[in-house]
Order: structure tokens, then sequence, then C-alpha cells
């Protein structure tokens, strides 16, 4: 799996937009890039997901860019509850390494 | 109704005891996962199972038994408990083992271990 680089922490302002950041300049051309979270005393969170398309759910939008290596993460209007570590993790679907590996993440403050 | 659930949340024990910690999901998946969260936050696997069959064991103790009667269960037993044991064990599952669904996991609640 290709390694994964994200800040240790960030902040935002209650209510603006929380871009993430991730580099991962290794990356192959079968590898997705994941999101996850974990809220302080609850278990990881999945929140999406995205091979090389941008990708947009109800809880995030994803863009990865166009050489793939590097991904943004943006919560569009941050919420106190959104304060949490967030998790970038690269891996191709298939493949016999059967396992997701949690990296140290990006703990994100939201402050009111 | 809760999609993976473990029992207990909380557990403390004294040193050289044995507990047994369960885990259940009503999602249907074919794989389930054992994770432990340590003191400084790492979250690493340990287990993982597909359709009750061990697929993964990350050189954890033999102290450490996972047990899948079926595949919606994944139970934690751990013998003679040690000091280092103490921390916040997660279950979780995934549709299937590889493929699309593999990596998108779903978490239970943890269980918050404490070793006396």
């Amino acid at each position: 799996d290709a390694k994964t680089t994200q800040p240790t922490s960030m902040d935002c302002a209650e209510g603006r937009a929380a871009n993430l950041p991730c580099n991962h300049s290794t990356i192959s051309g079968n590898e997705y890039v994941y999101w996850y979270r974990q809220i302080h005393s609850q278990g990881p969170q999945y929140i999406i997901h995205g091979l090389k398309n941008n990708e947009t759910n109800e809880m995030a939008s994803l863009i990865i860019t166009e050489d793939r290596k590097s991904s943004t993460l943006i919560l569009p209007h941050a919420t106190l509850r959104d304060t949490a570590v967030y998790y970038c993790i690269v891996r191709a679907s298939g493949g016999s390494n059967y396992k997701l590996t949690f990296g140290k993440g990006t703990l994100l403050t939201v402050n009111p | 109704d809760t999609a993976v659930s473990q029992t207990p949340k909380y557990l403390v024990t004294q040193m050289g005891n044995d507990k047994s910690i369960k885990c259940e999901q009503n999602l249907g998946h074919d794989t389930m996962y054992w994770y432990k969260q340590d003191s400084k936050k790492f979250l690493k696997i340990m287990f993982s199972y597909n359709n009750k069959e061990l697929i993964i064991n990350e050189t954890v103790p033999n102290r450490f038994s996972p047990k899948s009667p079926d595949k919606a269960h994944l139970n934690l037993h751990i013998n003679s408990l040690e000091l280092g044991d103490s921390a916040v064990y997660f279950c979780a599952s995934s549709q299937r083992l590889q493929g699309a669904g593999a990596n998108v996991l779903t978490f239970g609640a943890g269980s918050r271990l404490t070793v006396l």
C-alpha cells in the first residue's frame, strides 16, 4: 500500500469549510484513496473513497489531483461535531494484503 | 439498530485473569476484524476472519484467541491478561475480503479493557 502523509493537526472555524490534505506520491494505478475519521471515544467511521474522479456524498467531498499524488477531503460546513482525527489511507481493492492500515491521521479541531 | 455491536463496553480486571469480548454484526458482511488501539492512539489490526475462516493474524500473542461461530460473530478471548493488554479493542466488518466494499469497514463502538 502506498504511504500517505498528512499534517498532524489543523484548526477550522465552525461553519467554514475544512480542507484536509493528504499526499500519496507513490500511489499505484489500482489504488484507491479512502478517508475515515475517529471522533473521540468512538470507533472509526468511513467517510468517502475515490480512484481518480472527484467524489461527493452526504458527509464530504474528495478532490483527487489529476496526477493522483495528492487529495483533499472537504467538509463544506464544519461543525463542532466534526472535531476528530481524520485518516487518509491508500489501498487497492484486490491483492493479498487483506488489511486496512491506519496511520497517525490529522487531528481536526473545529472551533466555535 | 446497531450495525456492529460489541460487549462489554468497559472491562476492568486483574492481571492473570481470562476475559472475552463479543462482537456481532447485522450487516450481512462476510469479513470481520479485531483492531487494537493503545494509549498512543495507534490503531492496529489484530485479526481478520472471512466466512468464519482466519485470514490475518498479525503476530498477536497466542494468549489472544479469536473465535467465529458464524460469519455474523467474532469473539475475542484473552488468557492470562497482562498490563500491556490495556487498550480499546474495536471490532469491524466489511462486505467482503477483496474487491468492491473490501476497504469500507464499519466499526463497533469499542471495548475499553483495563488490566490492573
